[in-house]
């Protein structure tokens, strides 16, 4: 078992541009869950699925950010014009239905 | 809305000490959230340390306990004594269930540096 996959570990990109972040699950898990760590923040919750379906996505920004699962292996955070505070750490996490939430090893986006 | 605090950012003790990481919670969308305490040791990702699920049960795992206290809304995690190797960031969590597995909401974290 490989655990929680997020790819890239770290991604830099310019003001303005657009940043992809995937989350592949841990395989027969129902849940993804994505998470923002900032030192200001905290550790924030950002949006979940379950069996691919968007649950809550409460925690999203309103603006530029988008979450999607489109097959139960992976999920993926787009942020589209990326701007400098949204430099952090974005953790991808998965679980069973009741279960305890696995957490990846996150994804550090830098803008500059 | 939906919170969780833990006073001291970093802590510091002597190996072989005892130590105590106070939580407190405050939730408005659940009457019964379930608790957790996570831990990322240096080098690490973010894993489960221990969870309670039911008000006025303690949760342990590694030589750390922490118990569940509705009336004060409290989740402190505590260790007779620690080890060098208990040096991590804690951070207690609230879940807020939603018919199946929570979103959890964090606490600010904890460095624990244990000093020998």
């Amino acid at each position: 078992n490989a655990g929680v996959i997020q790819t890239p570990r770290h991604k830099v990109t310019g003001k303005g541009q657009e940043a992809t972040l995937w989350c592949e699950p841990i395989s027969g898990h129902s849940a993804v869950f994505w998470y923002r760590q900032t030192i200001v923040q905290g550790l924030e919750f950002l949006t979940y699925f379950r069996n691919q379906a968007p649950i809550d996505d409460s925690g999203m920004p309103k603006e530029r950010f988008s979450a999607q699962m489109p097959n139960q292996s992976h999920s993926t955070l787009k942020i589209q014009s990326t701007q400098p505070q949204d430099s952090a750490v974005y953790l991808c996490a998965s679980s069973s239905y009741w279960g305890e939430q696995y957490f990846g090893p996150g994804t550090r986006l830098t803008v500059l | 809305g939906d919170s969780v605090t833990q006073t001291e950012g970093q802590v510091t003790v002597s190996e072989s000490k005892s130590l105590i990481i106070n939580c407190t919670y405050s939730t408005t969308s659940i009457a019964y959230p379930n608790l957790f305490w996570y831990v990322r040791y240096p080098g690490e990702g973010l894993q489960l340390l221990l969870k309670v699920i039911t008000a006025g049960q303690k949760g342990s795992s590694r030589g750390f306990e922490a118990t569940y206290n509705k009336e004060t809304t409290s989740f402190h995690l505590q260790k007779a004594s620690v080890q060098e190797s208990d040096s991590a960031v804690y951070y207690c969590a609230l879940g807020v269930n939603q018919g199946g597995s929570a979103k959890l909401i964090f606490g600010e974290g904890t460095k624990l540096t244990v000093s020998s």
